[in-house]
C-alpha cells in the first residue's frame, strides 16, 4: 500500500499564497489517481475541498486550487484567510483503494 | 439536502464485534460511492472501505478480512461489520457519500478491555 508524504505543518501570512504538497512514495501521482483534498477544522468532520486533481466544489473558495506539481498532488491557496487555518489532507486512490497522506497542519499567522 | 447519521459505536473488549451504521437521507446510497473513513484519537484521517453503484467493494490492507461494508437499499443505510477488533480500530468512524460531498458527524469505537 501506498505511503502519501504531505508537510506536517506549514504557515502562511493572511493574504499570502501556500501549497501544500501530497507526494507517494509508489512513483508520480497523475491525474489517474484522481486526488482529492480535504479541510478539516478542530471538532469537525473533513470537508471536501477539491475532488478529481483539480474541481472545486461549489462551496470551495475560489483562493483553492488543486494541480500537479512536480510528480506530486498540489493544493494552492491563494489570498490566506484566518478562516483557512486548519488540517488539509489529501486522498489518492490506487486501483479502487483509497490513501490518506498524513495530514498538513496550516497556521496563518 | 443530504443527512448522514452514523451510529453504533461503543466500547468493545479486543477481539470483539460491532456494527456501525449510517441512515441516509435526501441520497441514495445505492446510486453512489459510499466510503467509510476513521481518524484515531489525535491522528489523521484513514480510508477503510467502500461500495460503489454496482456492488463492488473495497478495503484497506488494515481491515481487510476483518470488515465488513454492506448496504440495505430498503433502508438506505450503509454498515460496517467489523470483526477481530484490536486496539487500532479505536477512533471516530464516518461514513462519506459520493464525490465525499457528504459526510456524517461520526461515531466512536473504543476497543479496550
Amino acid at each position: 500500500q501506498a505511503v502519501l508524504t504531505q508537510e506536517p505543518s506549514l504557515t502562511v501570512s493572511p493574504g499570502g499564497t501556500v501549497t501544500l504538497t501530497c507526494g507517494s512514495n509508489s512513483g508520480t501521482v497523475t491525474s489517474g489517481h484522481h486526488t482529492y483534498w480535504f479541510q478539516q477544522k478542530p471538532g469537525q468532520a473533513p470537508r471536501a475541498l477539491i475532488y478529481s486533481t483539480n474541481n472545486r466544489h461549489s462551496w470551495t473558495p475560489a483562493r483553492f486550487s488543486g494541480s500537479l506539481l512536480g510528480g506530486k498532488a498540489a493544493l494552492t491557496l491563494w489570498g490566506a484567510q484566518p478562516e483557512d487555518e486548519a488540517d488539509y489532507y489529501c486522498l489518492v486512490w490506487y486501483s479502487g483503494l483509497g490513501v490518506f497522506g498524513g495530514g498538513t497542519k496550516l497556521t496563518v499567522l | 439536502e443530504v443527512h448522514l447519521v452514523e451510529s453504533g459505536g461503543g466500547l468493545v473488549q479486543p477481539g470483539g464485534s460491532l456494527r456501525l451504521s449510517c441512515v441516509a437521507s435526501g441520497i441514495t446510497v445505492s446510486s453512489v460511492y459510499m466510503n467509510w473513513v476513521r481518524q484515531a484519537p489525535g491522528k489523521g484521517l484513514e480510508w477503510v472501505s467502500n461500495v460503489n453503484s454496482g456492488g463492488s467493494t473495497f478495503y484497506a490492507d488494515s481491515v481487510k478480512g476483518r470488515f465488513t461494508i454492506s448496504r440495505d437499499n430498503s433502508k438506505n443505510t450503509l454498515y460496517l461489520e467489523m470483526n477481530i477488533l484490536r486496539g487500532d480500530d479505536t477512533a471516530v468512524y464516518y461514513c462519506a457519500a459520493g464525490q465525499f460531498e457528504y459526510w456524517g458527524q461520526g461515531t466512536l469505537v473504543t476497543v479496550s478491555s
